[in-house]
């Protein structure tokens, strides 16, 4: 079982509409977690990082943590077609190295 | 300001050929680190610097790989008798002393073993 797990997609939906990205990870101790976007082709770029459990919100990103469960969202609202791109994961435990699950690939439809 | 920069963007070498990937950090972090990825897959964290040491070189794969950095700036990855199973994208991200979690990645070196 990898260590974070996420959903390869593609997920296809039309703009305007709400897209919503989910991992789950297995280690207990994971103490941050990153949403990273990565165009084909090109670096992850960050997103958003959270410590704690709820809900952090950056205009129309929403990240959500729920640590009881081993649970991470990203929220987009009101996607747009420069929103098509692959959503990376991305977990700290101890340490200086992160963990990333595999990615899901959204294509966000004029 | 500059980002992270990394080169060449695009390398194809035969089986067999020792092969160099670099890395530019962004000015002041202290931290870098190589990450691979290869196709439909996750990034795979290979190595880490602090400064010019590497304590963390976890997730190099063999004793075929092998990384420096010099001058607390400038990286290179080596890989030597390269393989076809070593073609993927190597990326380096950097990130100020502490902060693990901002990252800032390069566009990568696209690897193919031919």
């Amino acid at each position: 079982q990898k260590e974070v797990e996420q959903d390869p997609g593609p997920l296809s939906v039309p703009e305007g509409a709400i897209v919503s990205l989910n991992c789950t990870y297995s280690n207990s101790a994971f103490q941050y977690f990153m949403w990273y976007r990565q165009y084909s082709r090109k670096g992850p770029e960050l997103l958003m990082y959270t410590y704690s459990s709820g809900n952090k919100e950056d205009g129309r990103f929403t990240a959500q943590v729920d640590k009881s469960s081993k649970y991470i969202s990203l929220f987009i609202r009101d996607s747009q077609p420069s929103d098509s791109a692959t959503y990376l994961c991305a977990i700290k435990a101890a340490g200086n190295k992160l963990t990333f699950g595999g990615g899901t690939r959204v294509l966000v439809k004029p | 300001g500059a980002g992270v920069s990394q080169s060449p963007s695009n390398k194809v070498t035969e089986k067999g050929k020792d092969v160099e990937l670099r890395c530019d950090p962004i000015s002041g972090h202290t931290a870098l680190y190589w990450y691979r990825q290869s196709l439909g897959q996750g990034l795979e964290f290979l190595i880490y610097f602090q400064g010019n040491s590497a304590p963390d070189k976890s997730g190099l794969p063999s004793d075929r790989f092998s990384a420096e950095r010099t001058g607390g700036s400038v990286s290179t990855l080596t890989i030597q008798r390269t393989q076809q199973e070593d073609s993927a994208v190597y990326l380096c991200a950097s990130s100020s002393t502490g902060l693990v979690y901002e990252q800032y990645f390069g566009p990568g070196t696209r690897l193919t073993v031919t």
